[in-house]
Parts: C-alpha cells; structure tokens; sequence
C-alpha cells in the first residue's frame, strides 16, 4: 500500500533562516507531488507541483522553492523565512494517471 | 472511525437542484475547510470556516461549532459543479475526509 510521509511534524523557526521541509512516499512509482499551504487565516493554496524528477511547476511567486530529486521525494525549502511562511505545509502525491490526490499529516511551521 | 466523517460519498443531482454535503469531525479543531477538486485539477479551497456561515456565489457553507458538523450547500446546482468535495479540519494537524463526489447531469 502506498503511504506518505512528512518531517517534521512541527518546527519554530526565527525570521532569517532557512528552511527544509522534506516530503516522501512509498508504494508507488512517478506519482505527481504536490505542496500545498494554509496559511493563518486563509485558504488551502497549491505552491509547487512535480510530475517528474526535476521539473518543478510554481503556482505562487514568494521566497520559497521546491526540488524532486528522487523520484519519491519532493523538499520544501527557503533561503530566508519570513513572519508570513507560518502555517500548516502539507504535501499530497497523486498517480500519474489519476486525479485523486493523497495528503500527508502536514508540517506546522511557526515563523518567529 | 475517521476524524472527519463525510456523507454522501456519492451524489447525482439533475441541473437546477440544490445540494447539500455534510461533514461531521471528532477532534478540536481551529478551522475547517471545503476543497474541491475537478477530475484532472488540483485541489482548491472554496471555503474555510471557524464559525457561522460563508456564502460566495452559488455555495453556502456553515459549521456549528457545538455540533462539530459542517454543511456545504450548492443552489441552482450546474453541470460544472461536478466534482469530489472534501471537508478537512485544522486541529493537531490536517484531517481530511473522504470526500464526497457529485454528478450534475445536465
């Protein structure tokens, strides 16, 4: 069965820092990867989304990135957090020939 | 037993009906979500709720907080409403439900 995991669960950061969110799946080969925020506030936003090793789609400019560089694995990352990155970081994978996506526990990242 | 419990998990409504989808959850929570995902899109958010209710077009969503239950209604429900509705809670973290997928037929 295919599973997915997020890490870490939660994460207090101060202003400045870097980030690494890390987002991995099992069970399955080439699925499409997705990282998605809820912000304080508002709404489930869709950041970035993968359909393959190294292609990367942005959905939102902002100081974040993303990066594929296994098949099964998709990373959330930051050169600098600002106030504003606080909130719940949730990565879903979906197969490549389905539109169900699956979601992971998520990651809570308070920016201080 | 899910966190967060939806139903139907399946509805077919004629073009004009009104719709509603229901969501009930166990767990404290601090907001709670309707998502919508058309069959080859991504998952978007329609709405999210911590109390009363929020309209915005032809949908209407309300959440008693007491009653730890959530309703998504659509009037005048179109063709292009068709599509799986979930209902997700912010609590400890994300719970999602299993969502409901609805057929408008014209």
């Amino acid at each position: 069965s295919q599973t997915i995991h997020q890490w870490p669960a939660t994460l207090v950061q101060p202003v400045g820092s870097p980030l690494s969110l890390e987002c991995t799946v099992e069970g399955t080969s080439n699925p499409n990867l997705y990282w998605y925020r809820q912000a304080a506030g508002r709404g489930l936003q869709l950041l970035f989304y993968s359909v393959g090793i190294g292609q990367i789609s942005s959905e939102v400019p902002q100081n974040l990135s993303a990066s594929r560089p296994q098949d099964r694995q998709f990373i959330l990352s930051s050169k600098k957090l600002l106030l504003s990155d606080s909130g719940f970081y949730l990565c879903a994978w979906a197969g490549p020939s389905t539109d169900t996506q699956y979601f992971g526990p998520g990651t809570r990242l308070t920016v201080l | 037993k899910n966190e967060v419990e939806q139903s139907p998990q399946n509805l077919t409504a004629q073009e004009g009906e009104f719709i509603t989808i229901n969501c009930s959850y166990s767990v404290g929570i601090s907001a709670l979500h309707w998502l919508q995902q058309h069959p080859g899109g991504g998952i978007v958010s329609l709405f999210m709720l911590s109390s009363g209710k929020k309209k915005h077009g032809r949908l209407i969503a309300t959440i008693n907080i007491q009653e730890k239950h959530s309703s998504l209604h659509i009037t005048a429900s179109h063709p292009r409403d068709s599509a799986v509705y979930i209902c997700a809670v912010t609590g400890n973290q994300f719970y999602f439900g299993t969502g409901t997928s609805l057929t408008v037929i014209p």
